[in-house]
């Protein structure tokens, strides 16, 4: 079955340290997305890609950084930049070319500091 | 003023009850619009498309009035499996450009 896959489901990180988070989908989208979601609030996007080999800045992109060298993969990686990096961390993909976008999310990466 | 917004609630009804949710957008050249209900700890799935003649799904209409730049969610009905927090999302920019709400929670209880 298609879908999204996010990798690992829980994530703990030490002060300093970089760590990356993977997000894997077999939907054949042109477009993937990351977002950051925190206790009580909504969804902020953190980047997204249109297409392979090309990314844009979304609202809170500080400390964080990613790649989109295939399509089928966009890996975010929370750097050590990242004052505040305890969240609940959303891949999603979609086909602004069809009906509802059909917009997907994976099952989410939840981070915590230690 | 934030692109979208919701009543954050949270609705607390009974078994059985109809129970309405709105959502204001900020952007009148907005595209599409879509309910997600979201799990606690889950990711949001997508509930249902929102339509300018309004429509119906079940339990669930929604309905959007482009004069007044909101939607809404009515649930009528209401079941235990309701109880979730409802994400109103707002579609600009040839669909690159997605805008959640921060979501209305609602609990049914027995």
């Amino acid at each position: 079955d298609g879908g999204i896959t996010q990798s690992p489901k829980y994530l703990f990180r030490k002060e300093g340290q970089n760590v990356t988070l993977s997000c894997e989908q077999n939907l054949n989208h042109d477009a993937m997305y990351w977002y950051r979601q925190d206790p009580g609030q909504g969804l902020r996007l953190i980047y997204y890609s249109q297409i392979v080999n090309d990314f844009q800045k979304g609202d809170i992109a500080e400390g964080y950084s990613v790649s989109r060298e295939k399509k089928e993969s966009f890996p975010l990686t929370v750097t050590s930049a990242q004052k505040n990096p305890t969240a609940f961390y959303l891949c999603a993909s979609s086909n602004p070319m069809a009906a509802n976008y059909g917009y997907t999310f994976g099952s989410g990466t939840r981070l915590t500091v230690v | 003023r934030k692109e979208v917004e919701q009543d954050p609630g949270p609705f607390n009804v009974p078994e059985g009850a109809t129970v309405a949710f709105n959502c204001t957008y900020s952007n009148s050249a907005s595209q599409s619009f879509f309910w997600y209900r979201q799990d606690c700890r889950k990711e949001p799935k997508l509930l249902m498309s929102v339509y300018s003649s309004g429509n119906e799904d079940g339990r669930f209409t929604a309905q959007l009035n482009r004069a007044s730049q909101y939607i809404s969610l009515l649930i009528r009905d209401s079941k235990l499996s309701d109880s979730a927090t409802y994400l109103c999302v707002v579609v600009n920019t040839g669909g690159f450009k997605t805008i959640f709400g921060a979501g209305t929670r609602l609990f049914v209880k027995a």
